[in-house]
């Protein structure tokens, strides 16, 4: 069964650099969800999308931003980095709200 | 408070033994309650779900919900040394928008 898909799989950045974080939903899920987890820490919900629209949003920092495009991939995008912003992070999809699959994560180290 | 506990072990158990999970949770207004596993550099996985209280068994796996103490559970019996992995308890937040995690168990089946 096709799962979520997440690009790229691992990512080098220096500070105050930028960096896209791209997600493929399961074929026919229609919300996006981002999350973040530190090392040794559970996942923290970032953002999610509904039908494109953002439908919730939690600890996302300013120099963050994401969208859901019309063929429901979304993207992360993340400015100024900071050595902090280094983490895991994962993209869940779902059908309407329902159970979450998560994909298998955007490893982002920040030097 | 945190809106889900979660002890973070780490949990050592030989093969065979059976294994107990528990989380607790702060709003009595919950009603969904899941466990995921996630093996080392990857995504969560969807283990189980229940809703209310009760139980639900699948295979080796048990999930149990206590609402009048709050209390959730996930039992291995005759745990293998490929259940070594987190296991993170969650609840879905504000119509399922956001899963909440408990900050994950780390387990390890000793052959």
């Amino acid at each position: 069964a096709a799962g979520v898909i997440q690009s790229p799989r691992h990512l080098i950045k220096e500070k105050r650099e930028t960096a896209t974080l791209k997600c493929y939903p399961i074929p026919r899920h229609d919300t996006v969800y981002w999350y973040q987890q530190g090392p040794g820490q559970d996942p923290q919900f970032l953002i999610s999308f509904y039908e494109k629209m953002q439908s919730d949003k939690g600890s996302i920092p300013d120099r963050f931003s994401a969208q859901q495009f019309s063929d429901y991939h979304s993207e992360l995008n993340m400015s100024s980095l900071e050595l902090g912003d280094s983490a895991l992070y994962f993209c869940a999809s779902s059908l309407a709200g329902s159970w979450q699959f998560f994909g298998p994560g955007t490893r982002l180290t920040v030097l | 408070q945190k809106e889900v506990e979660q002890d973070p072990g780490p949990l050592s158990v030989p093969e065979g033994a059976i294994v107990s999970l528990n989380c607790t949770y702060s709003n009595s207004a919950f009603q969904y309650f899941m466990w995921y596993r996630q093996y080392s550099r990857k995504g969560p996985e969807l283990l189980m779900y229940t809703y209310s209280s009760g139980n639900k068994e699948d295979g080796r796996f048990t999930a149990q919900v206590d609402k009048s103490s709050k209390y959730i559970s996930l039992f291995i019996r005759d745990s293998q040394p490929s259940d070594s992995a987190t296991y993170l308890c969650a609840i879905p937040i504000q119509g399922a928008q956001k899963l909440v995690f408990g900050q994950g168990t780390r387990l390890t089946i000793n052959p």
